[in-house]
């Protein structure tokens, strides 16, 4: 069965660094084109995709954000960090990683966490 | 990145059909067959119901049927259901690894 599920704080002051991680079970992310991507959504508004992380490491970023997001594979194989700095009251919103199944030309996003409400204010 | 548009809000009667807009550009839609539409109830995760434009993912019911045409992707949901008011969001694949979303789509069953 597969899963994921986002952990991180819920409360981040302004100007301050969030780190968020996404921990997956019922598949490796050593799978040949696995990959996990992070996608938000501030509260009654649309989705937005942030970043993703290939099984070989490949990475990439949304460019409104690109300066401010770093996705990485935590120490555990099971484990997908997302960092984000400099945090501001837009960042308010609830973050999703989401799993894009292995294999070539795998564009869609097929599992998704229950997501993680972080709202930013002093 | 400007984000795909939608209609804010499309609404049918039950046992209807109704169809969702989602319109790009050549570097999303209209250059991949990569797009995916996303069901979201409220307070709850997305959940996959097209996946490469017209391909259904196991599970979901065969009311939900996708299409493109140019820089356009549609999702269209026959035989409206009570279940199926929910929110519709496109997604598309882009270049260099990236994705981009639709605005969303409240769907109402009057």
């Amino acid at each position: 069965q597969v899963t994921l599920k986002e952990s991180g704080p819920v409360l981040v002051k302004p100007t301050e660094t969030l780190t968020l991680t996404c921990t997956v079970s019922g598949f490796s992310l050593s799978n040949a084109r696995m990959g996990v991507s992070w996608i938000r959504q501030p509260p009654g508004k649309a989705l937005e995709w942030l970043a993703h992380i290939f099984s070989n490491d490949d990475k990439s970023y949304t460019s409104s954000l690109r300066s401010r997001l770093t996705v990485s594979k935590g120490t555990s194989k099971s484990r997908v960090v997302l960092t984000m700095t400099n945090l501001g009251p837009v960042d308010t919103a609830t973050y999703f990683c989401a799993r894009i199944p292995s294999g070539t030309f795998r564009n869609y996003f097929d599992y998704w966490g229950q997501g993680i409400l972080v709202t930013v204010s002093s | 990145q400007s984000a795909l548009t939608q209609p804010a809000s499309v609404s049918g009667s039950p046992g209807q059909s109704i169809t969702i807009s989602c319109t790009g550009a050549y570097s999303d839609i209209g250059g991949s067959n990569f797009v995916s539409w996303y069901q979201q109830h409220p307070g709850k995760a997305p959940k996959l119901v097209i996946y490469d434009v017209t391909e259904r993912p196991s599970g979901v019911s065969d009311r939900f049927s996708g299409s493109k045409s140019d820089y356009t992707a549609s999702l269209t949901i026959s035989a409206l259901q009570t279940e199926d008011e929910a929110d519709y969001y496109c997604c598309s694949y882009r270049s260099n690894i990236t994705w981009v979303f639709g605005g969303g789509t409240k769907v109402t069953v009057l």
